[in-house]
């Protein structure tokens, strides 16, 4: 079974600041890995995905993931963050070539202030 | 292109009623998926579906809640004889066929239960 930990559940930055919001999975079996934004009652958008090669991601709205298999972990990234970026990000994993469910973690919300 | 389509955006059951919610897949997307968001909580995977089979229901509680993708028309998570700790949102997703990782989330249903 796979599981996913955010180590942080707030992560308050100033605009134009750089964010990294942390992710850590464990699983016994390669996964696929995701980070997911939420803004206020909406749904899920997909901002990045990991399947294989390159262990940099660029995802959407200048945000960037790296994998790092040694250490388990999939935080995200953005070298200057927008006030329009403040949502709750999770991070998710899906296992290769088994069930198609996404084990989300808890999620990390990201409040930009001016 | 439509994404994927949820409704009623919100509902609202007294304890013991009936509760259906409905999930109209991205168009050519043959696979769904349920979640459920708790307050304070990330998404909890429920049941997946393909048209007409239900692929994985390991998440689903084992009483009062059921699901069906039919042939024609929208997926439906039914929850019978609703009590108070059923009031969440419920995130439909919908993929490709044999892009299952590739999960695009609708707007979800805010259900509660009085």
């Amino acid at each position: 079974a796979q599981s996913v930990t955010q180590l942080d559940s707030q992560v308050p930055v100033f605009e134009e600041a750089p964010v990294e919001l942390r992710c850590n999975y464990s699983s016994s079996v390669s996964v696929y890995l995701f980070w997911y934004v939420q803004y206020p009652n909406q749904g899920l958008q997909l901002l990045l995905k990991y399947l294989s090669g390159s262990t940099l991601v660029k995802g959407i709205n200048g945000f960037e993931a790296e994998f790092n298999k040694s250490q388990t972990s999939f935080h995200l990234r953005k070298p200057s963050v927008h006030i329009s970026d403040t949502a709750e990000y999770f991070c998710a994993v899906s296992e290769k070539g088994g069930s198609e469910k996404l084990v989300f973690g808890k999620g990390t919300k990201l409040t930009v202030n001016p | 292109n439509a994404g994927v389509m949820q409704n009623p955006r919100h509902l609202v059951r007294r304890r013991g009623q009936e509760a259906r919610l409905r999930c109209s897949p991205m168009k050519g997307h043959s696979h769904v998926y349920w979640y459920r968001q708790l307050p304070e909580e990330g998404l909890k995977f429920m049941v997946y579906l393909q048209k007409e089979n239900i692929i994985d229901e390991s998440g689903m509680p084992k009483e009062r809640f059921s699901a069906e993708f039919p042939k024609e028309g929208p997926s439906i998570l039914r929850i019978q004889q609703v009590v108070r700790g059923d009031s969440a949102a419920y995130f439909c997703a919908s993929s490709p066929q044999g892009r299952a990782y590739e999960q695009y989330f609708g707007p979800g249903t805010r259900l509660t239960v009085t």
